[in-house]
């Protein structure tokens, strides 16, 4: 699996929009690009996955770049509530089981 | 819908002595996995299991065993508790490659 760095930290004022970047310049071409938030202690919750083609859900948005060496996940109205830690994982699809391999993440908080 | 549960919530382990944490998940799900988060760390990958009666091994695997007998339930036995398996344990579950992992609340266990 590609490896992935994120920054430690990001601030962002509650109502706009957050977006956190994530590098992943040794991704191979069937590798999904995944993101996950874990707030507080709690078990962490999957956001969002794409593999070249930019993604949208209810909960955010993903901006993967052309060469797919990095991407972007966009919360377009941050809430205090999606204070977090957010994680960037690389995946491959033909392993034959299903392993994500957590970094450390981007601790993410909004600020009233 | 219950989706990943784990039990116990919280446990106290003295050195030595050896205890399963249960994880059953009701959404008929083939994939399922263990992980660890130590503070202030990602999760790491402890077992996995790509269907009944199919385990194998992740990045920290010494120390704790896994069967699989059912879909549904997926087990993990430490056999002889050390203060270095001090933690937090998630169990998380997905259907297939390439979808979202949905995780348990977490079992957290101190080793005194």
């Amino acid at each position: 699996d590609a490896k992935t760095t994120q920054p430690t930290s990001m601030d962002c004022a509650e109502g706009r929009a957050a977006n956190l970047p994530c590098n992943h310049s040794t991704i191979s071409g069937n590798e999904y690009v995944y993101w996950y938030r874990q707030i507080h202690s709690q078990g962490p919750q999957y956001i969002i996955h794409g593999l070249k083609n930019n993604e949208t859900n209810e909960m955010a948005s993903l901006i993967i770049t052309e060469d797919r060496k990095s991407s972007t996940l966009i919360l377009p109205h941050a809430t205090l509530r999606d204070t977090a830690v957010y994680y960037c994982i690389v995946r491959g699809t033909i392993q034959g089981a299903q392993k994500l391999v957590f970094g450390q993440g981007t601790r993410l908080t909004i600020n009233p | 819908n219950a989706g990943v549960t784990q039990t116990p919530k919280f446990q106290v382990l003295k050195t030595g002595q050896s205890m399963t944490l249960q994880c059953a998940q009701d959404m008929n799900h083939e994939y399922m996995s263990w992980y660890r988060q130590d503070p202030g760390m990602g999760l790491r990958l402890i077992h996995y299991s790509v269907g009944a009666g199919i385990t194998d091994q992740g990045e920290v695997p010494n120390g704790y065993n896994v069967s699989r007998s059912t879909t549904e339930d997926f087990p993990l036995r430490l056999l002889s508790a050390a203060p270095s398996q001090t933690s937090v344990y998630f169990c998380a579950s997905s259907p297939d490659l390439g979808t979202e992992a949905f995780f348990g609340q977490g079992t957290r266990l101190t080793v005194v």
